[in-house]
């Protein structure tokens, strides 16, 4: 595709909820980000894949988060059991190459909100 | 731990002047990478100019330039005759040879007609 796509852009869960948050990358890019930016600061790194091998996960707040990448290309993040410090924007990114300090393009990103 | 401070959380700039925005950063690697990003209202990051810290020359991308101090860990973005479009939320981004690309808070960038 054109860009990196994610689906839905905006998501209202009741505090417990589970959601699922999907990615799209741009078409035959390997690498593949998730960050959560809080409301008014800059996206923090949550996990990383290379292809549907998750390399890194060490930016995941809890085990009520996870993602998965299992074709290599769609990714999604999962967050169970929602609180409502969970509520922000999250934005998902690829770049093409292995090498990781290259370019990553962003997605609009989704805005979860728990009530 | 590799940290990014930008300083100015909002600036004002007329139309067609030009406005500097600061950033630094905390690291004890000697290769790395620098990115300025774009997020207007719509949300969606865009990469604005990128420094790798091996070259000296400072990048530059149209209206858009950097003044990289690798000394001062300083890597200020430079936008030359602004444009309405221009006004946005800016974040400095750092990324060594690691999956964790670090963000600054952002500054939001105003400009006015």
């Amino acid at each position: 595709g054109a860009g990196v796509s994610q689906s839905p852009r905006y998501k209202v869960a009741k505090r417990g909820q589970d959601v699922a948050l999907r990615c799209d990358p741009i078409s035959g890019h390997v690498s593949l980000f998730w960050y959560q930016q809080a409301l008014g600061q800059g996206p923090e790194f949550l996990t990383y894949f290379q292809n549907e091998a998750q390399l890194d996960k060490s930016g995941l707040p809890s085990d009520r988060f996870f993602a998965e990448r299992p074709e290599g290309s769609v990714s999604t993040l999962k967050i169970q059991r929602t609180q409502q410090e969970d509520s922000a924007v999250y934005l998902c990114a690829s770049s093409l190459p292995l090498v990781l300090t290259d370019t990553q393009y962003f997605g609009p990103g989704t805005r979860l909100t728990v009530l | 731990a590799q940290t990014v401070t930008q300083s100015q959380p909002e600036m004002s700039v007329q139309e067609a002047e030009t406005v500097t925005l600061s950033c630094t950063y905390d690291t004890s690697e000697s290769d790395y990478y620098l990115f300025w990003y774009k997020q207007p209202p719509s949300r969606q990051m865009i990469l604005v100019i990128r420094q790798e810290a091996y070259k000296q020359q400072n990048a530059t991308e149209n209206r858009f330039s950097v003044n990289f101090q690798k000394a001062a860990k300083s890597f200020s973005l430079k936008i030359s005759d602004s444009q309405l479009g221009d006004a946005a939320m800016y974040f400095c981004a750092y990324i060594y040879n690691n999956n964790d690309m670090r963000f600054g808070a952002g500054t939001r960038l105003t400009v006015k007609p």
